[in-house]
């Protein structure tokens, strides 16, 4: 198994851009979580999805979009991009809502100049 | 007040010093306490994970929650420079998929 995985590692995207940042998971995990993570601080929840076709806003989910078409996917999408959201992005994913341990993916670099 | 306060380091010690990183909470209704190891530059990994009050050993690491104060440790016997890392704890209710995360704690352990 592959795990958690995202795409790209790193980009640096110019004030007003937009991207997509990709993540996908072979665990066959319902639950699938973005966070971002700012230089000496933990993780704070951007969106949420509890299965297919359903998403849920996290602390922080303004200037970001969600979708969740199938199980495996769940890509995060920037909007007119700010310079507040250069950070690492992580993505990650648990088998259930009961479930205690979350599986992250390497991360995505992302500088917005 | 943030839900899930981490003593924010950072952390150095010398090899083989004991080591005690600590959280306190305020939600009642947590009831799993995880402690994340997260290299530079890498992602979280799940470290140790306790349910509801006690201890938990294993290996060099022991988890301590004391759900009657709010309050959680992880503790590193004899640490190792591959301990050098950023440890996060987490929390949880029994259904709720989120987690809560602390701020994290860098820890340096020098040979």
């Amino acid at each position: 198994n592959a795990g958690v995985t995202q795409t790209p590692k790193f980009r640096i995207l110019k004030i007003g851009q937009s991207m997509t940042l990709q993540c996908a998971q072979d665990m066959n995990h319902n639950y699938m979580y973005w966070y971002r993570q700012d230089p000496g601080m933990g993780l704070k929840l951007i969106y949420y999805s509890v299965g297919a076709g359903i998403t849920d806003k996290g602390e922080v989910p303004n200037g970001y979009n969600v979708s969740r078409s199938t199980t495996e996917d769940f890509p995060l999408r920037l909007e007119l991009a700010a310079p507040s959201q250069t950070s690492v992005y992580f993505c990650a994913s648990s088998y259930e809502g009961g479930s205690y341990e979350q599986y992250f993916g390497p991360g995505t670099r992302l500088t917005v100049t | 007040q943030k839900e899930v306060e981490q003593d924010p380091g950072p952390l150095s010690v010398p090899e083989g010093a004991i080591v005690s990183l600590n959280c306190t909470y305020s939600n009642s209704a947590f009831q799993y306490f995880m402690w994340y190891r997260q290299y530079s530059r890498k992602g979280p990994e799940l470290l140790m994970y306790t349910y509801s009050s006690g201890n938990k050993e294993d290996g060099r690491f022991t988890a301590q929650v004391d759900k009657s104060s709010k309050y959680i440790s992880l503790f590193i016997r004899d640490s190792q420079p591959s301990d050098s890392a950023t440890y996060l704890c987490a929390m949880k209710g029994t259904n709720a998929g989120k987690s809560t995360f602390g701020d994290g704690t860098t820890l340096t352990v020098k040979p």
